[in-house]
């Protein structure tokens, strides 16, 4: 038969708020983590990414907050807009000398923002 | 710079059918990757190359083939089209080295309906 979709988590927000997405991974010798925005019949976009020896990085409008001991990864939006509706992913990566760059994705969060 | 291209944007195929999706980058990158996306997943990897001439597998590699005799394109060829294969592909380039070493880029992916 045919497999059914998972439904993604949905956070809805109201414009100008400050948007948080979370994320659990899963593997503790990950040394990358990376956070990407799809819209609707897009690829994915790079937002930002943070080594795992760092626990806060900022972007613009942007800040990912790194919690290994407990394998949490949040993005922060600030003033949300409009513009970042769209399914947000975190990916882990690990062994990136000579190893390529192989990244593990989340299932994602649907992000709404309400006017 | 035109970026990641993938050809074509939908294809439908009958079981048993093969078939290649065409993937290209103008930016000199080392890693190129291919990953599918399922309805309400997120991305899985099927194969990646590190450079020319190298290639490996990635998470679900069954049923797909690749190669990467040149810099600029990796295409990834189906051998024998199953329903099970039907989803959104997505390919994908990373510099490899330098500051954004870890940036991937994607293409704008191709729909794949198998019947």
């Amino acid at each position: 038969g045919e497999s059914v979709g998972l439904h993604l988590p949905t956070l809805s927000v109201q414009e100008g708020d400050n948007s948080i997405i979370n994320c659990a991974y899963s593997n503790s010798a990950s040394d990358y983590f990376i956070w990407y925005k799809q819209e609707s019949g897009k690829g994915p976009q790079f937002i930002i990414d943070i080594r795992s020896n760092m626990d806060k990085r900022q972007g613009q409008r942007v800040t990912v907050l790194l919690n290994k001991t407990v394998k949490h990864l949040s993005l922060q939006i600030a003033a949300t807009q409009p513009g970042d509706s769209a399914v947000y992913f975190c990916a882990e990566t690990y062994g990136l000398t000579g190893g390529g760059n192989k990244l593990t994705f989340g299932t994602g969060t649907q992000l709404k923002v309400e006017l | 710079n035109a970026g990641v291209t993938q050809t074509p944007k939908f294809q439908v195929l009958k079981t048993g059918q093969s078939m290649t999706l065409q993937c290209a980058q103008d930016m000199n990158h080392e890693y190129m990757s291919w990953y599918r996306q399922d309805p309400g997943m997120g991305l899985r990897l099927i194969h990646y190359s590190v450079g020319a001439g190298i290639t490996d597998q990635g998470e679900v590699p069954n049923g797909y083939n690749v190669s990467r005799s040149t810099t600029e394109d990796f295409p990834l060829r189906l051998l024998s089209a199953a329903p099970s294969q039907t989803s959104v592909y997505f390919c994908a380039s990373t510099p490899g080295v330098g500051d954004s070493h870890n940036e991937q880029f994607f293409g704008p992916g191709t729909r794949l309906t198998v019947l």
